[in-house]
Formats: structure tokens, C-alpha cells, sequence
């Protein structure tokens, strides 16, 4: 079993979509969970992080932990044609392969 | 841009020979890791660095080999290289130590092994 699991989609969603990107792990123990950006297989890029449960929303993303089931979840409000990428979820050092989102204008 | 970088940015190389990847931290970062993506694998962390010294190590095969040096920069160097090394191979820095919760890559090495 990968210690995060993660859907790779394709997601296509028309431009002012709620996007909703999910992301199971295996190990109780990490607390420390994050989504990174990736454009066209450059370097991902941070976008949020949280620590244990709880959640943490910065402009028109928002990032969930659920300790409790292991579940990982990032939402983009109001989203744009420029969130058209690779979505990468992590716990510690341990990354999900990666959803490919397209915002359609 | 992230403030890590990474040289070469593309290597082409072939089977069974030895190359070296080279990363400079952020200004101030610590901790350097190095992970291997490839398009089955996805992002595989690989070994991480701090101030020098081993902190943890991933799915690094035997073949690799890392270190960090007193300026901080890092060297991943890769041998024997097979077919399926073929890869992206990004560093990244973090300025926390254990944990890494608040990484920042580098734009990668693409590595193709022939």
C-alpha cells in the first residue's frame, strides 16, 4: 500500500467551479500535510500546508485534514483557467502522484 | 522562481556510466531533499540532508548517493545507470530541520539514460 493515495483525474471543470481534490494516506503517525502545484513537470510549487487536523484556507484555496479517516482535501473556489494544472497532495515526505486539473474559460 | 536551483538542467547519458547532480539551497535553508519523478512513480523522495548530516532516507537505491557540503549546496550521484533512471530528479530546500512541511523545489534535472 503507497503511504498517500491520490486520483489522478483527468478533472476538467468550467471556469467559476468549486474544485474539490482529495487524497487518502496510510500512516497515522505523520502530521504534516501539503498540496503543491505543478505546471507542465517543472518544480512543484507550495501552495499550503496544515499541521495535524483542522483547516487552513488562504485566498480561494482551502486545505483539510481529517486525522480521523486519513483524508487529505484541497479546494479552489471561483476557479481559473490559470489553476489549470498538476495538484500534488503530501504527508512529510510522502506525495500522492498527482491530479490533472483543466479550467475550461 | 524559488530560489533553488539545480544544474545540469537536462543530461543525456548512457547505460552504465556515473553521473552527479548538483542543487544550492534557498539562502538560509537548511535541509536539501532530492526526489526522483518519473511518469509511473510519480514523486519519490529519495534522502534528505541537514547541515551536513543524513537525517532520512527514502527509496534510494544503493546505486545512489548523496551528500551535503559545508556551503550547504548538495550532490546527488547516480551509477550504473540503467534504462529506468531515466527521470526528473528535483531538490528541494526547506529552512525547517525534521518534518520538511515547507519545501521549495528547484527546477530539476531531467535525466535520460540511453
Amino acid at each position: 500500500q503507497k503511504e498517500v493515495e491520490q486520483d489522478p483525474g483527468p478533472l476538467s471543470v468550467p471556469e467559476g467551479a468549486i474544485v474539490s481534490l482529495n487524497c487518502t494516506y496510510s500512516n497515522s503517525a505523520f502530521q504534516y500535510f501539503m498540496w503543491y502545484r505543478q505546471y507542465s513537470r517543472k518544480g512543484p510549487e507550495l501552495l499550503m500546508y496544515t499541521y495535524s487536523s483542522g483547516n487552513k484556507e488562504d485566498g480561494r484555496f482551502t486545505a483539510q485534514v481529517d486525522k480521523s479517516s486519513k483524508y487529505i482535501s484541497l479546494f479552489i473556489r471561483d476557479s481559473q483557467p490559470s489553476d489549470s494544472a498538476t495538484y500534488l497532495c503530501a504527508a512529510e515526505f510522502y506525495f500522492g502522484t498527482g491530479t490533472s486539473l483543466t479550467v475550461i474559460p | 522562481d524559488s530560489g533553488v536551483t539545480q544544474t545540469p538542467k537536462h543530461l543525456i547519458t548512457a547505460t552504465g556510466q556515473r553521473v552527479t547532480l548538483r542543487c544550492s539551497p534557498r539562502s538560509g535553508d537548511l535541509s536539501v531533499y532530492w526526489y526522483q519523478q518519473s511518469l509511473d512513480q510519480g514523486l519519490q523522495f529519495l534522502i534528505q540532508y541537514y547541515n551536513g548530516e543524513e537525517r532520512a532516507k527514502g527509496n534510494i537505491l544503493e546505486r545512489f548517493s548523496a551528500q551535503q557540503f559545508p556551503d550547504l549546496h548538495s550532490e546527488l550521484n547516480l551509477s550504473s545507470l540503467e534504462l529506468g533512471d531515466s527521470a526528473l530528479y528535483f531538490c528541494a530546500s526547506s529552512p525547517m530541520g525534521a518534518g520538511g512541511h515547507e519545501q521549495y523545489f528547484g527546477p530539476g534535472t531531467r535525466l535520460t539514460v540511453t
